[in-house]
């Protein structure tokens, strides 16, 4: 089954602890990407990647890393959380140079305190 | 650079009544447009797309949109909506090349 899968699905932490959120694409895409959903404001995206090791900054980048050391994954990394990145998580992929849609992962909801 | 607008935060709208929600977009080639509906604690899920051909687009759960250029418009339509449709809706743009944009979203609320 075509998915992406992210993990974990709901995480508290406290500020300052480091912490990763995984995505894996089982479709061979060559897009992923990373969106925050805040009440409001809709999809922002944090983070974009156009293949292997091609990584770009999205909307709001600031306090977010990533890397794409393989196709499949796309690890959304906080350095140093803080109560302002408590959200709602998607991670995202599609093939590029088609009008195919982007699939999305089930959500990861992260609090901070 | 490209934008979407979904003019409307919130729709209310009654149990078998039609429904019509909003979305402008901003694109500087022949748009890729999509509607991604999200279900309480669930990701989004597509509802139906438009990249070229027929204007008017059918979805899964009897949605449809039409896609009207001089407008810059992808507006989502369905004739007799259900409870089971309260959802946040979301308008995208973008493909091909183009990362994809994502409007604000629109909150249905559906009333008995």
């Amino acid at each position: 089954e075509a998915q992406v899968t992210q993990n974990p699905r709901y995480l508290i932490t406290v500020t300052g602890k480091k912490l990763t959120v995984t995505c894996s694409q089982n479709m061979n895409h060559e897009y992923m990407s990373w969106y925050r959903q805040d009440p409001g404001l809709g999809l922002r995206q944090i983070y974009y990647s156009m293949n292997v090791e091609v990584t770009d900054k999205g909307d709001v980048p600031e306090g977010y890393k990533v890397s794409r050391k393989e196709k499949r994954n796309f690890p959304l990394i906080l350095e140093s959380p803080s109560p302002n990145q408590t959200s709602l998580y998607f991670c995202a992929s599609r093939r590029v140079g088609e009008s195919g849609e982007a699939f999305f992962g089930q959500g990861t909801r992260l609090t901070v305190v | 650079a490209q934008s979407v607008t979904q003019p409307d935060i919130h729709i209310t709208v009654s149990e078998g009544a039609s429904l019509e929600l909003r979305c402008n977009y901003s694109y500087g080639a022949t748009p890729y447009l999509f509607w991604y509906v999200q279900s309480p604690g669930q990701g989004l899920q597509l509802l139906l797309k438009y990249f070229s051909g027929d204007t008017l687009v059918q979805g899964i759960k009897g949605f449809e949109a039409e896609f009207k250029r001089s407008q810059s418009s992808f507006n989502l339509r369905k004739p007799s909506v259900h409870w089971s449709d309260a959802a946040e809706y979301f308008c995208a743009v973008g493909g091909g090349s183009y990362i994809p944009t994502f409007g604000r979203g629109t909150s249905l609320i559906v009333h008995p």
